[in-house]
């Protein structure tokens, strides 16, 4: 099949938390794996990607590494600012055919000073 | 740079009512999509295109109709609104190819349907 899941929410931390967002993909090969962020009214912009299995994806702080062996590519932070309160979306390409984003249901995240 | 330009942002409808969103992109951009997005549900794909000229089903097709007549623009129409359509409707492009291009979206058009 071509589905995402990931963790639901929503999580609430206070700032300089270490954040960890779950997904995990099924697959019958290695699609490409992306992390969507949307900030309040806003439409979804692209965080990070993985293309492989093996590669980590990083932008402003945050990784996800592509683990062909637990099917998984979760999302982390070190150190979370009150800047990254937003929802988190995890998404794959579908396979055998035509290009399209299949999206997990989206983790809201809360950072509170 | 615009990128992708959703109109309107906002609108009530009645129901029974018709109404087509329209979805810019002056990136050149081959595929254009159109998601719907609930809470709880995440984003859920309503209709597609791989290039201009055509169009694809996606997750939840019924009760929209879609058109790509031209490249820079995908439209989408509710022919008989109902309350099941209230959500926030994105449109998104991507350039296409080798499975790991990055999609642009709008800001999204809130509907209601009363």
């Amino acid at each position: 099949g071509n589905s995402v899941t990931q963790m639901e929410g929503p999580v609430t931390l206070s700032e300089e938390a270490f954040l960890t967002i779950n997904c995990t993909y099924t697959a019958t090969g290695y699609p490409s794996l992306f992390w969507y962020v949307q900030y309040p009214g806003e439409g979804l912009q692209l965080l990070l990607k993985a293309t492989k299995a093996d590669d980590k994806g990083s932008n402003k702080g945050f990784e996800a590494t592509y683990r062909k062996e637990t099917t998984s590519f979760h999302l982390e932070k070190g150190s979370v600012q009150v800047s990254d309160s937003a929802v988190y979306f995890c998404a794959r390409i579908t396979q055998g055919g035509s290009e399209k984003l299949v999206f997990g249901k989206g983790t809201k995240l809360t950072v509170n000073p | 740079n615009a990128g992708v330009t959703q109109t309107p942002k906002f609108r009530v409808l009645k129901t029974g009512q018709s109404m087509t969103l329209l979805c810019a992109q002056d990136m050149n951009h081959e595929y254009m999509y159109w998601y719907r997005q609930d809470p709880g549900m995440g984003l859920r794909l309503i209709h597609y295109s791989v290039g201009e000229g055509t169009t694809a089903k996606g997750e939840v097709p019924d009760g929209y109709n879609v058109s790509r007549l031209k490249k820079q623009n995908f439209l989408l129409g509710l022919e008989s609104a109902a309350p099941s359509q209230t959500s926030v409707y994105f449109c998104a492009s991507t350039s296409g190819g080798k499975g790991h291009t990055e999609a642009f979206f709008g800001q999204g058009t809130r509907l209601t349907v009363v």
